[in-house]
């Protein structure tokens, strides 16, 4: 398997923008999260689902950050609009029930 | 909710020398206690883990010591070498059947200095 693939590598942006992240978790995983990491808060998550359903969005920082998983083997994070306080590393983890969560090699997301 | 706290901040050693990572968690009721180390500009990847129902884990010159009762797990890594030079994180999560949350500490750079 090639492990958990993200998209894009990284994002240049301008404030307001609409960004869209992407996100394939490793096949036959159930549980996919999205995780965001910044030199200030830490490695924080933001959102998780459990075949294919939003179980905890609670870390989600506001309205303008959306999630969704149409299928098994797909999930996106948008951020609408953008702001510069957004600019991060976007993580995407899958794991199968509780085992070890895979990480992708993230979205390095800068908003100008 | 559960916090979990990481000590050291920033850690340098002397290669072949051990490095300790101490974390105390607040959440009785989690049982699974894993650590991640991420090298600078990579992924976070599980080095070693460990469930409630052990005391201690060992995996070559890493391990992982729990202390349920004290609320408190450790890395021990021994015979450092320059690639264990990373940021490591610790992090709790409760059982399955109350949600699949992990909460990470807030990192350990580890600087092994040859």
């Amino acid at each position: 398997d090639a492990g958990v693939i993200q998209s894009p590598r990284h994002e240049v942006t301008e404030m307001g923008q609409e960004v869209t992240l992407r996100c394939k978790p490793i096949s036959g995983h159930d549980y996919l999260f999205w995780y965001r990491q910044t030199m200030m808060r830490g490695l924080e998550l933001l959102i998780y689902f459990n075949n294919n359903v939003p179980i905890d969005d609670s870390g989600m920082p506001e309205d303008r950050f959306s999630a969704k998983m149409p299928n098994a083997s797909f999930s996106t994070l948008k951020i609408q609009p953008s702001e510069p306080r957004d600019s991060a590393v976007y993580f995407c983890a899958s794991s199968f029930a509780a085992s070890e969560q895979y990480f992708g090699p993230g979205t390095r997301l800068t908003v100008t | 909710g559960e916090n979990v706290e990481q000590h050291p901040s920033t850690l340098s050693v002397q290669e072949g020398d051990s490095a300790v990572i101490k974390c105390t968690y607040s959440d009785s009721a989690s049982n699974y206690f894993p650590w991640y180390k991420q090298e600078l500009g990579k992924r976070p990847q599980l080095i070693i883990d460990i469930r409630s129902n052990v005391g201690e884990k060992k995996d070559q010159r890493i391990a992982v010591t729990l202390n349920k009762t004290a609320k408190h797990f450790s890395l021990h890594i021994t015979e450092t070498q320059p690639e264990d030079s990373a940021v490591y994180f610790c992090a709790a999560s409760r059982p399955l059947e109350y949600g699949n949350k992990l909460v990470f500490g807030a990192g350990t750079i580890l600087r092994v200095k040859s």
